[in-house]
This record gives structure tokens, sequence and C-alpha cells, in this order.
């Protein structure tokens, strides 16, 4: 099952920042913290991850809170492109079948522009 | 390379009849990993390798599933006496194996329908 909650759905204006939270309070000390995004008849396309600090990269940032209980996907000045569902995972230590990537619902984007 | 590739990219058949779906990943990624995902939902773990060694299966993969990866480069699944059920997008992924810390590259799937 999955382990992370998120809103269902997320509306936005396009040119503004978007802060897309989830929640893993049974996060544990090897998780790392993985975000997708599936835009409509694609596969998921990889985004970010983290495990303790912050983190950026051209796509979006990271934010981890302290505690990683919770964390934030922002993206910086969102696009029409951005419109997708967003997907939070925690992914552990590849022991085994562990490790593997168990998507949630996600949340919906929406971009307005 | 250019990513995860996946063929067909749509199938339509009959119940009752067999489909097989390939994948070709990216040509470093010792894993390989197939889901499948209906409307609406995020995409369900069915199976992965590890080279050329299957190693696990989710209860979600019937007798009906089997899945292949010779010489661990492509792989196929291929699903017999397919049902209505069956109906979904079945997408392919790959990566390197490394404490979690790499990303999966999706294919963009093959949707299958069953009539």
């Amino acid at each position: 099952d999955a382990k992370t909650t998120q809103p269902n759905s997320m509306e936005s204006n396009e040119e503004e920042p978007v802060h897309l939270p989830c929640n893993h309070s049974t996060i544990s000390g090897t998780d790392y913290i993985h975000w997708y995004r599936q835009l409509p008849s694609q596969g998921p396309e990889y985004v970010i991850h983290g495990l303790t600090s912050n983190v950026n990269n051209r796509m979006a940032s990271l934010a981890i809170a302290e505690d990683r209980k919770s964390s934030t996907l922002i993206l910086h000045r969102a696009t029409l492109r951005d419109a997708a569902v967003y997907y939070c995972i925690l992914r552990g230590i590849e022991v085994g079948s562990q490790g593997n990537l168990i998507f949630g619902k996600g949340t919906k984007l929406s971009v307005k522009p | 390379d250019t990513g995860v590739s996946q063929n067909p990219r749509h199938k339509i058949t009959k119940r009752g009849q067999n489909v097989t779906f390939r994948c070709d990943p990216i040509s470093e990624h010792n894993r390989l990993y197939w889901y499948r995902q209906t409307l609406g939902q995020g995409p369900e773990f069915l199976t992965y390798f590890q080279n050329e060694a299957q190693l696990e299966k989710s209860r979600l993969l019937s007798d009906r599933f089997s899945a292949e990866r010779p010489k661990g480069s492509f792989s196929t699944l291929e699903i017999q006496r397919t049902e209505q059920g069956d109906s979904a997008m079945y997408l392919c992924a790959s990566s390197l194996s490394g404490q979690g810390i790499y990303g999966y590259t999706f294919g963009s799937g093959t949707r299958l329908t069953v009539v």
C-alpha cells in the first residue's frame, strides 16, 4: 500500500508558484522521497528525489520537513505543460523487492492560463 | 539511447485471444519493471527483473500472465486468454539498482482494449 497522503487535486494559475504537499508520517530513516508526474496519455516521469536535505533540479525543488514526515514539491513557475498527476512515493533500500515504486492516486494539478 | 521503448502503443483484441507486449529498456539499466494502470488510478506493480532473473510477481499477476527477460535485455509480457478486465495501460520501466537513489524511466505504455 502507498505510504503517502496527497490531496486529490489542486489548481494553479500559469506562471505562479505551486506547492504540492505530501504527508508520510510512517517514513523510515532509509526511505527516499521520490516524486513522479504523469502527463495525459504518457508514462510517469521522474521529477526529483531526496532523503533529508532540500533538493533542487531544473524541473522543481523538493522541500523536506525536519522530521521528514512531510515534504513539498515546488514548481517555481507553473506552465500549462505542468498540468499532470503528481505522485509522491517513498522508496526504501532495495533489498529483494523492497524499494520498488508503489504508486498511490497522486494529486491532479490543473493549470489555468 | 532514446529511453524506454514499448510496442505496440495500442492493441485491440478479442476476449480469449493471447497478446504479447515488448519493452526495450535503457541498455545499461539492470532492473526492469512492469506496471498496469487503469483509468483514474496510479500504476500498479506487476513484476520486476534484475538482469534476467524475475525476482517478484505481484498477486495481480494471475497465471494467465507471464513475463520474460531473456539475456537481461528486452522483456515481453504475455497475457493468455484475455478477459475484459485486462483492459488497461501496461507500462514498462527500467532503472539501475542502487539503494533507492535512482529514478525509474518509464515507457509510454501499451494500451490494451479487450472487446
